[in-house]
């Protein structure tokens, strides 16, 4: 088991609502980077937070952002959401300058959009 | 723009059995290659990683994958499989600058072992 702990485990929402997703990152990592996993496919990259600030952003749109806080914890935010938002949303945390170690990820959060 | 083919999307093998799960990537440098397992509705492993120097890497739980430049691979392998086993697996692909950040991931293989 991980140190990277997201909240909720599970959620619906309505199209159109809007949902705050919450990561904490590993003890000592620095870096958040934010997948959404659509049923049976892999893991998209959406976007990478480092020092507070949106540091690369996969094929997503404005919709999706996201914030990183002094204790390098993220929230991942989605408005206006539509039926295909619905996806286990995974955060993975990093070292930023130790790139050959492992990116730890966390159970993730389900979002059913209804 | 790096990109991952799993082209098995199911495998079925015998308790006891080898494994060889397919991985195949696109990118123009030397990649950084991982193999994750995901169980149902949880987040994912690393079972192993490949970042240079010896091709054939060992990982948790009894995984080796080796990396094969010619042919673009890195197949994950398995000598006797486990009930433990069977779950989603998924091949990435890292780029030289980023290394474990902004992967690349395939769309998984999900192997199921029978008795």
């Amino acid at each position: 088991e991980t140190g990277v702990t997201q909240s909720p485990t599970h959620l619906i929402k309505t199209r159109g609502q809007q949902v705050t997703l919450r990561c904490s990152s590993q003890s000592g990592h620095n870096t958040v980077s934010w997948y959404q996993q659509a049923l049976g496919q892999g893991p998209q990259f959406i976007f990478q937070y480092y020092r507070e600030e949106e540091n690369g952003r996969g094929n997503f749109p404005p919709r999706f952002s996201g914030l990183q806080f002094p204790n390098y914890s993220s929230e991942l935010n989605v408005n206006a959401l539509e039926l295909d938002d619905s996806a286990l949303y995974l955060c993975a945390s990093s070292l930023r300058g130790a790139r050959k170690t492992e990116a730890f990820f966390g159970q993730g959060t389900r979002l059913t959009v209804v | 723009a790096q990109s991952v083919t799993q082209p098995d999307i199911h495998i079925t093998v015998s308790e006891g059995a080898s494994l060889e799960l397919r991985c195949n990537y696109s990118y123009g440098a030397t990649p950084y290659l991982f193999w994750y397992v995901q169980s149902p509705g949880q987040g994912l492993q690393l079972l192993l990683k490949y970042f240079s120097g010896d091709t054939l890497v060992q990982g948790i739980k009894g995984f080796e994958a080796e990396f094969k430049r010619s042919q673009s691979s890195f197949n994950l392998r398995k000598p006797s499989v486990h009930w433990s086993d069977a779950a989603e697996y998924f091949c990435a692909v890292g780029r030289t600058n980023f290394g474990n950040e902004k992967l690349t991931f395939g769309t998984g293989t999900r192997l199921t072992i029978i008795p």
